[in-house]
């Protein structure tokens, strides 16, 4: 088992294009969470999704940000018009069920010039 | 809204020292605790979590729900020890998303 898979792994964008980051949950689980690591600060959740559900989106800035986890193929964080207070590092991680422990992927730096 | 302090960004021991990791929470009801850590250039992944009672790598963490506390300590620092750790709360029935606090690293000198 790969484990949790994100592409990619860093990222670049100028100010006003758009980001997006991909997360391959590992084999077997259906649940995925992002989360997103400022510099200097911890991380921070930001939406929580089984396969073609938004469960809990508490954490998603209201503008610019979206997530989906299609019944086929990767989750996708994608990020619109990105601006600098964009850049971090945003980290998915993946479970069986909501009680189990969750497991994280590497993360994907994003830097926005 | 729940909240995790780490209240120390570096701590530094030497070898073979006692640590001590602080945590403290903040959050009414009854939440799950967890130490997460991040060796370098490695994932974060689970160290362990207050409802097993483990003592994992040497380390543990009592829950004290009176100073809303879950430090994590470990009596006999070793040097493959260095790395940043993370604590972190979910709350029941709320979709186990975590909360994070700022995490403290942890260097262990020779």
């Amino acid at each position: 088992n790969a484990g949790v898979m994100q592409n990619p792994r860093h990222l670049v964008r100028r100010r006003g294009q758009e980001a997006r980051l991909r997360c391959s949950p590992m084999k077997g689980h259906s649940h995925v969470y992002w989360y997103r690591q400022l510099p200097e600060e911890g991380l921070k959740f930001m939406v929580y999704l089984q396969k073609e559900n938004i469960i809990d989106e508490s954490g998603m800035p209201k503008e610019r940000f979206s997530a989906e986890f299609p019944k086929e193929g990767p989750s996708i964080l994608r990020i619109q018009q990105v601006v600098r207070g964009d850049s971090a590092a945003y980290f998915c991680a993946s479970s069986q069920d909501r009680k189990y422990e969750q497991y994280f992927g590497p993360g994907t730096r994003l830097t926005v010039t | 809204a729940q909240r995790v302090t780490q209240p120390e960004k570096l701590l530094s021991v030497f070898k073979g020292a006692p640590v001590e990791l602080k945590c403290n929470y903040s959050y009414s009801g009854s939440p799950e605790l967890f130490w997460y850590v991040q060796y370098s250039r490695q994932r974060l992944q689970l160290l362990l979590r207050h409802i097993s009672r483990e003592s994992i790598k040497g380390f543990t963490a009592d829950l004290n729900k009176g100073e809303t506390s879950f430090h994590l300590k470990k009596p006999f620092a070793q040097e493959e020890d260095s790395a940043m750790y993370y604590c972190a709360l979910s709350i029941n029935n709320a979709g186990n998303m975590l909360t994070f606090g700022g995490g403290t690293r942890l260097m262990v000198k020779p």
